[in-house]
């Protein structure tokens, strides 16, 4: 059963402190997710990529935000540096780009910024 | 941009029994996808149905189906014979058709729904 895989599970961080979270898709899907999903805000997109470029991050606050897709298998969001308000859980989701069957989720990574 | 509205932030429903969630979004587009996702505990996001806007026929997968009213912007969940298993938070969302200019999907706040013995 293919499923996408997001580590770490969780991730407890001081303030200030660089955060990477990883991805990888299910192999063959070309479009990539980052999601936020908060009490406050609910799901929120941050970033994603077609075919490793990156189509829109226009959620993503840019000055400590970044994602990258290093290749196909890997999909990487840092945070640098932390803040306590970036704690939240993170999905990765990946589909075919046309496909009419919605996206499929990783398990989330829950970061805490302390 | 596309909004995508649930109404209700928690319902309940007795084991056995009939429940519908609802959701309504606004779109100036003609093709679209909508979906319901299934969030456990375990906070995994599951798809659980999936409608396209161009298929008049309401969707259906074994005990979930859809009540699709495109004039209204309407895509309500219906959950028969409701389990415990049911319990979950159930989002709505919304997608762009593969010519629209974005495929990023758009999520509403969600209900949660307790599943009652």
């Amino acid at each position: 059963d293919a499923r996408v895989t997001q580590t770490p599970r969780h991730k407890v961080t001081e303030m200030g402190q660089e955060v990477t979270m990883r991805c990888q898709p299910i192999l063959g899907h070309n479009t990539v997710f980052w999601y936020r999903q908060t009490m406050m805000q609910g799901l929120e997109l941050l970033a994603y990529f077609r075919n490793r470029a990156p189509l829109d991050d226009s959620g993503m606050p840019k000055d400590r935000f970044s994602a990258e897709m290093p290749d196909a298998t890997l999909a990487t969001l840092k945070i640098q540096p932390s803040e306590p308000r970036d704690s939240a859980v993170y999905f990765c989701a990946s589909g075919l780009g046309l496909s009419i069957y919605g996206y499929t989720f990783g398990s989330g990574t829950r970061l805490t910024v302390v | 941009a596309q909004t995508v509205t649930q109404s209700q932030p928690e319902m309940s429903v007795q084991e056995a029994e009939t429940v519908t969630l609802s959701c309504t979004y606004d779109t100036s587009e003609s093709d679209y996808y909508l979906f319901w996702y299934k969030q456990p505990p375990s906070r995994q996001m599951i798809l659980v149905i999936r409608q396209e806007a161009y298929k008049q026929q309401n969707a259906t997968e074994n005990r979930f189906s859809v009540n699709f009213q495109k004039a209204a912007k309407s895509f309500s969940l219906k959950i028969s014979d409701s389990q415990l298993g049911d319990a979950a938070m159930y989002f709505c969302a919304y997608r762009s058709a593969p010519e629209g200019n974005n495929n990023d999907m758009r999520f509403g706040a969600g209900t949660r729904l307790t599943v009652k013995p």
